[in-house]
């Protein structure tokens, strides 16, 4: 079975760009959260979803935004691009999240020249 | 807020040297303590998930445990394959993990 996939992988942007990163969670997954990951530290939480409503929000600012659509995948979306905001973005599906195990894609390498 | 805090941050350990890693953990209601193994470039892993203060879980040559202020994660016999970031994880409320900042553990021949 295919696990949870992130696009793209890599992407490369200025600051005050916008930019959309894309989920698709393990099958039968109803479940997807977000987080931030820089280097040396633990993922941070950015967001959870379940059925399409948003479930919980880290502190992060407006400028982070998500959705998730009927099919459960999900989008982050990411405003006026700051050079911290350089990181790694880890999508993770559980079955209905709760204290379920939440699994991880790989990942997408976020870059802010 | 929930404080997690994981030791040593690195260990360098000789193939067959057992050795453990320790999560400790400040947390309003416990709901779930997350092990995950994680390797350069890729998503974290999952490994195990402890619920109550007593539980063990096993997998290979890992073995965690969980008290009520901590859990360990016990690598027995370790080969070079086991080297990566260590990551442990509480959950405190329906949706969010708390992280530490991970160990990472090198394994040499």
């Amino acid at each position: 079975d295919a696990g949870v996939t992130q696009s793209p992988t890599h992407l490369i942007k200025t600051r005050g760009q916008h930019v959309t990163l894309r989920c698709s969670p393990i099958s039968g997954h109803k479940s997807v959260s977000w987080y931030q990951q820089v280097l040396g530290q633990g993922p941070q939480f950015i967001f959870q979803y379940y059925e399409k409503e948003e479930r919980g929000r880290g502190n992060f600012p407006d400028r982070f935004s998500a959705r998730q659509f009927p099919n459960y995948s999900s989008e982050l979306n990411v405003n006026a691009l700051l050079l911290g905001d350089s990181a790694l973005y880890l999508c993770a599906s559980s079955l209905w999240g709760g204290n379920q195990p939440q699994h991880f894609g790989d990942g997408t390498r976020l870059s802010i020249l | 807020e929930d404080q997690v805090t994981q030791s040593p941050e690195a260990l360098r350990l000789q193939e067959g040297e057992s050795s453990s890693l320790n999560c400790s953990y400040t947390v309003s209601g416990l709901r779930g303590l997350f092990w995950y193994r994680q390797d350069p470039g890729k998503g974290p892993e999952f490994l195990f998930t402890l619920y109550s203060a007593g539980e063990e879980k096993e997998k290979e040559r890992l073995k965690a445990t969980l008290t009520k202020k901590e859990s360990f994660l016990h690598i027995t016999a370790p080969k070079p394959e086991d080297s990566a970031t260590y990551l442990c994880a509480v959950q405190a409320n329906d949706y969010k993990l708390s992280f530490g900042a991970g160990t990472t553990v090198t394994v040499r021949a």
